[in-house]
C-alpha cells in the first residue's frame, strides 16, 4: 500500500504564532507532494506543489511567505503557517505521489490536519 | 483554467442505486479520480478513469466519456456507512489535481 501520515491531526493556537505542519510518506519515496486547504462544505483546493530539493510551486493567490513549504527529503514535506489569524482556520491536507500499478500517478492523501486560530 | 461541476447534494433510500454526474473542463487531461470523503477525513481513493468506458469495481463503478467531458459514479445496493461527500478530480497535464466542490450523498433507511 501507500500510507502518508500528518502530524498534528489538530492543533489550536493563538493569532500571530506560527503552526508547522507535517506530512510524510511511510512505505514510499515521494518526490511530489501536494498541499490543499479545505474550509467547511467546500472542495479541497490546491495550495502549493512542494518538490523535493527545490522550491515549492504556489498556487495564484497563496501567499508563499505566509504557507512557507519545505521539502526537506523524499518522505517528508513541512507546512509552516506563519502568523496565523482566525482566517486561516482550516482543514489543510498533504498528498503523495506515486506511480500507480495501473501505470498512472495517483495521489496518497494524509488524514489532514485542523487549524484552529482563535 | 479548470471547471468541474457535480450536484451539491443527493438523498437516496439504502439498497438503492445512485448516480452522481461530474461534467469538466480542463486545460489537459490525464485522468479523472472519484474519492469518499466523510465529514473530518481525508479523501480516500474509489476509481480511475483515463480511457473511455464503465470501471466495475464491486458496488461501485465509474464511467468516462473524454469526448463530452462527462464522468459518473455509480453507487449500488447504498449502505448507510455509503453516506458521504463523493469528489469528482481531474488530473491534467501537469498532474495536478483539480477538485468539484463535491456531492453529499445521504442514505436514508
Amino acid at each position: 500500500g501507500a500510507v502518508v501520515s500528518q502530524h498534528p491531526s489538530r492543533v489550536i493556537c493563538k493569532s500571530g504564532t506560527s503552526v508547522k505542519i507535517e506530512c510524510r510518506s511511510l512505505d514510499f519515496q515521494a518526490t511530489t507532494m501536494f498541499w490543499y486547504r479545505q474550509f467547511p462544505k467546500q472542495s479541497l483546493m490546491l495550495m502549493a506543489t512542494s518538490n523535493e530539493g527545490s522550491k515549492a510551486t504556489y498556487e495564484q493567490g497563496v501567499e508563499k511567505d505566509k504557507f512557507l513549504i519545505n521539502h526537506a527529503s523524499l518522505t517528508l514535506s513541512t507546512l509552516t503557517v506563519t502568523s496565523a489569524h482566525p482566517e486561516d482556520s482550516s482543514f489543510y491536507i498533504c498528498s503523495a505521489a506515486k506511480i500507480a500499478s495501473g501505470g498512472y500517478n495517483e495521489q496518497f492523501f494524509g488524514p489532514g490536519t485542523r487549524l484552529t486560530v482563535l | 483554467g479548470q471547471n468541474i461541476d457535480q450536484p451539491t447534494e443527493m438523498t437516496a433510500t439504502e439498497g438503492a442505486i445512485v448516480q452522481i454526474n461530474c461534467t469538466y473542463q480542463t486545460s489537459g487531461f490525464n485522468g479523472l479520480f472519484w474519492y469518499q470523503q466523510h465529514a473530518g477525513e481525508a479523501p480516500t481513493f474509489l476509481s480511475y478513469n483515463v480511457l473511455d468506458g464503465l470501471e466495475e469495481k464491486g458496488r461501485f463503478s465509474s464511467f468516462l466519456s473524454r469526448s463530452k467531458g462527462y464522468s459518473y459514479l455509480l453507487l449500488k445496493e447504498l449502505q448507510m456507512k455509503d453516506s458521504a461527500s463523493y469528489l469528482c478530480a481531474v488530473i491534467s497535464n501537469d498532474y495536478k489535481l483539480s477538485f468539484g466542490a463535491g456531492t453529499t450523498v445521504t442514505v436514508r433507511a
